[in-house]
């Protein structure tokens, strides 16, 4: 059964600090790893994808995958409350054609 | 630029009725995802289709769901005789390649049975 674990917070974190949001996975032939963005009543918005070990950065958010240790985390610099929003995890295995979400991380950003 | 998108954004059904939920994907895409978020919890992938054909429709519950993305026009997500129990956000994705492609989101479809 593939699995995504994420703390479900919330988590709260001043303006102008760095969130930090992780996630473990137990499919060990996961490949491909999202990070979407979902404003309540709203439809997930892609953040940042990354495939490979290491960090990848774009702007103010920054991916980090560990395939050994079945972890990847994002990192928010700069936290603005407009940041306030549920975080899903998401990855698609070598055995599967869906993106497998987790329950998402519920962030806010406090002026 | 238009992204996915779907049609209706609302939809209030009672029970026993059809439910219609259509999905048109991103220019250029022809790889479409069916996904639901029942209230309180996570996206459940549903179905994946190419165009004329479904590739994957395990997460798909075996009676009354139905989907089809055919050569001409959207997507289509079916429910036949709803239950309260389909009380929820549908959300097509679609992506340009394959399954291992970034999915972009449309804005969903909330259904209500009453």
């Amino acid at each position: 059964q593939k699995e995504v674990e994420q703390n479900s917070g919330p988590l709260s974190v001043p303006e102008g600090a760095i969130a930090s949001l992780n996630c473990t996975y137990s499919d060990r032939g996961s490949q491909s790893f999202f990070w979407y963005r979902q404003y309540s009543g709203k439809s997930p918005e892609l953040i940042m994808f990354i495939y490979s070990n290491g960090d990848k950065e774009d702007g103010r958010f920054t991916a980090q995958l560990n395939k050994a240790s079945q972890y990847v985390s994002l990192l928010i610099r700069d936290s603005q409350p407009s940041d306030s929003a549920t975080y899903l995890c998401a990855f698609v295995s070598n055995s599967g054609y869906a993106l497998n979400f987790g329950k998402g991380t519920s962030l806010l950003v406090t002026p | 630029n238009a992204g996915v998108m779907q049609n209706p954004r609302h939809l209030v059904r009672r029970r026993g009725q059809e439910a219609r939920l259509r999905c048109s994907p991103m220019k250029g895409h022809s790889h479409v995802y069916w996904y639901r978020q029942l209230p309180e919890e996570g996206l459940k992938f549903m179905v994946y289709l190419q165009k004329e054909n479904i590739i994957d429709e395990s997460g798909m519950p075996k009676e009354r769901f139905s989907a089809e993305f055919p050569k001409e026009g959207p997507s289509i997500l079916r429910i036949q005789q709803v239950v309260r129990g389909d009380s929820a956000a549908y959300f097509c994705a679609s992506s340009p390649r394959d399954h291992t492609d970034t999915q972009y989101f449309g804005p969903g479809t909330r259904l209500t049975v009453l």
